[in-house]
């Protein structure tokens, strides 16, 4: 089971959002992030804990292993208002948190 | 890059079964899997199960395991869901995902709507 916290966070433009992820289990670095915005699907921002996927900017940062991860995301942007996941894939099922979601201050 | 293009909206009656299809055009699916996704309305994403049209296997979770199949059709590079027994609760957005490296998904479609109601 994936955890998410916080459900909701609310951040002003240009500020810093941290948001955790913690594993029922170890899954190594095997965790993905994704960004949701609405009505869109998801998009891959991190894998293997703390790798960036392509094209996604510099200000999203993971970090963590094992059960404890972390987002970060350093001066949000407008377009950074959305719903973030974590995923497992260690392990089968693949299973995601129920999300986190950032909106504005 | 692959893109992945969904079929359209579907409305079902609760116990029939609808089938999404999911055609990958700039590639072949011979180094994907494909997974597929489930989303109920205002609520988070699940994992289904996953094709590896290359092998022809399928690897489902158990929650929907006896109710789904996953396939692929190589020369079209098109992957589908089928969901069987439908009820009111399978209401949700289904996304189809290629996977780059096992379990990570980096290319999603834009998402098929099913609405199951009598």
């Amino acid at each position: 089971v994936m955890t998410q916290s916080p459900a909701t966070l609310s951040v002003s433009p240009g500020e810093g959002a941290t948001l955790s992820c913690r594993a029922s289990q170890s899954v190594s670095s095997y965790l993905a992030w994704y960004q949701q915005r609405p009505g869109q699907a998801p998009r891959l921002l991190i894998y293997g804990a703390s790798t960036r996927a392509t094209g996604i900017p510099a200000r999203f940062s993971g970090s963590g292993s094992g059960t404890e991860f972390t987002l970060t995301i350093s001066s949000l942007q407008s377009e950074d208002f959305a719903v973030y996941y974590c995923q497992q894939y260690d392990n089968w099922p693949r299973t995601f948190g129920q999300g986190s979601k950032v909106e504005i201050k | 890059q692959v893109q992945l293009v969904q079929s359209g909206a579907e409305v079902k009656k609760p116990g029939s079964s609808v089938k999404v299809s999911c055609k990958a055009s700039g590639g072949t699916l011979d180094n994907y899997a494909i997974s597929w996704v489930r989303q109920a309305p205002g609520q988070g994403l699940e994992w289904m199960g996953n094709v590896m049209a290359i092998f022809g296997t399928s690897n489902y979770a158990q929650k929907f395991q006896g109710r789904v199949t996953i396939t692929a059709d190589e020369s079209t590079t098109t992957a589908y869901l089928e969901l069987s027994g439908l009820r009111s609760d399978d209401t949700a957005v289904f996304y189809c995902a290629t996977e780059f490296s096992t379990g990570i998904f980096d290319q999603w479609g834009q998402g098929t709507l099913v609405t199951v109601s009598s």
